[in-house]
């Protein structure tokens, strides 16, 4: 099966500096990806949409400022957390979608990378 | 937008009964209803997904029913293990965009 691999899995950063987080398809070409957060015990929630070459999507309430998204390559989207907080803690998790979207519809997930601001 | 309800929340059922975890969606246009099982702190795991032209969709002891006029669909787990115990979420798909249910944690009791 399509294998996405997010890196790093876990990051530990100081308030105010910012982290990169990893997300490449590693056997197929991702047209689209999507950036995720999960809290604990909660629910995914999609933060944007990357879409290789062009500009992300973000959905309602996300600021695009503060969560910047490269989708330089078909094979590789980073999400950037700018001026970190504490309540930028979290789980984040990328998905990928290979160019047949359209017939099989599975969203291929990446492992998540935890993030902890002090 | 797709809002996507879950129930219940939590869920326990003894070793080798049935579970079954519902939800219901709002946008009549999503098509595709993805069933996910995550494990903590794992990434999500797809077990089974059925799309909008089909009524129910089985793999060995999990299957999926799809109700479009009444815009729910359910999972049911038959003979569950103790290694059915994790978080289940659904999902729906409309265009690009996929919407997740606030999960379910079910507990398999031995």
């Amino acid at each position: 099966g399509a294998v996405v691999s997010q890196h790093p899995s876990r990051v530990i950063c100081k308030s105010g500096t910012s982290v990169k987080i990893e997300c490449r398809s590693l056997d197929f070409q991702a047209t689209t990806m999507f950036w995720y957060r999960q809290f604990p015990k909660q629910s995914l929630m999609l933060m944007a949409t990357s879409n290789e070459g062009s500009k992300a999507t973000y959905e309602q309430g996300v600021e695009k400022d503060k969560f910047l998204i490269n989708h330089a390559s078909l094979t590789l989207s980073t999400l950037t957390v700018t001026s970190a907080h504490p309540e930028d803690s979290s789980f984040y998790i990328c998905s990928a979608r290979s160019r047949d979207w359209g017939n099989t519809g599975e969203l291929f997930f990446g492992e998540g990378s935890r993030l902890t601001v002090l | 937008g797709e809002n996507v309800e879950q129930h219940p929340s939590t869920l326990s059922v003894q070793e080798g009964d049935s579970a079954v975890i519902k939800c219901t969606y709002s946008d009549s246009a999503s098509n595709y209803f993805p069933w996910y099982k995550q494990e903590l702190g794992k990434r999500p795991q797809l077990i089974i997904d059925i799309r909008s032209n089909v009524g129910e969709k089985k793999d060995q002891r999990i299957a999926v029913t799809l109700n479009k006029t009444a815009k729910h669909f359910s999972l049911h787990i038959t003979e569950t293990q103790p290694e059915d115990s994790a978080v289940y979420f659904c999902a729906a798909r409309r265009a690009q965009k996929l919407v997740f249910g606030q999960g379910t944690r079910l507990t398999i009791n031995p």
